[in-house]
């Protein structure tokens, strides 16, 4: 079993529809992150799940909305995005509270928004 | 405020030996990373230092001076591979760990 999926990989969706990203970690960390990446920019972080309690970065638009069940998933819900939130979405965990804190990535989900 | 600088891009040869420099502010500290990351693909892990001085694995080390906030990823005996974006990470825990922009690196035969 991979550290950390994603699924899906690709998705096209419309201005107007709703779906949702999902995230899921099978390394027992304790954190778990949303990133966005753009074409030639940096990563953006979104979101941060420690301990299960969310850390929230204050520009990202309410048309993004993440879950957190457990420890082990995580989601990103999706709806009325914008041509310009076409994106890769990186999900990442990792282990707070040790040294070595790197973090992990999944595949990403690539989103094209029509 | 947090900060991480690192070049754009850089250019090299198949067979020799590349340093991508890396400067950092951030508010708390518990190491610097270095990813790699293809295009198209998510990053990967190369390394991490918490101490001041090099770190050796195979054909990459990274240094790290926490008085100066700054680091450098060493590459050698460069492959056409490596071929990559190369992104230095340094922070505290959750919200305070920050990805530099990268840099591009270009192997050329």
């Amino acid at each position: 079993e991979t550290g950390v999926t994603q699924t899906p990989r690709h998705l096209v969706m419309g201005m107007t529809n709703k779906k949702s990203l999902k995230c899921e970690q099978h390394l027992g960390h304790n954190a778990m992150y949303w990133y966005k990446q753009s074409a030639k920019k940096p990563l953006e972080l979104m979101f941060v799940y420690s301990l299960e309690e969310r850390v929230e970065n204050n520009s990202v638009p309410s048309r993004f909305s993440p879950e957190c069940p457990n420890s082990s998933h995580l989601f990103l819900h999706l709806h009325t995005l914008q041509p310009e939130d076409s994106a890769l979405y990186l999900c990442a965990s990792s282990q707070l509270h040790g040294t070595g804190n790197e973090q992990f990535f999944g595949p990403g989900t690539r989103l094209t928004v029509l | 405020g947090q900060n991480i600088d690192q070049p754009t891009e850089m250019t090299a040869t198949e067979g020799a030996i590349v340093q991508i420099n890396c400067t950092y502010q951030t508010s708390g500290f518990n190491g610097l990373f270095w990813y790699q990351q293809h295009a198209g693909e998510a990053p990967t892990f190369l390394s991490y230092n918490v101490l001041d001085g090099l770190e050796e694995k195979g054909r990459f080390s990274s240094f790290l001076s926490r008085s100066k906030g700054y680091s450098y990823l060493l590459l050698k005996e460069l492959q056409m591979k490596d071929s990559a974006s190369y992104l230095c990470a340094a922070g505290g825990y959750g919200q305070n760990f920050v990805f530099g922009p990268g840099t591009r690196l270009s192997v050329l035969p």
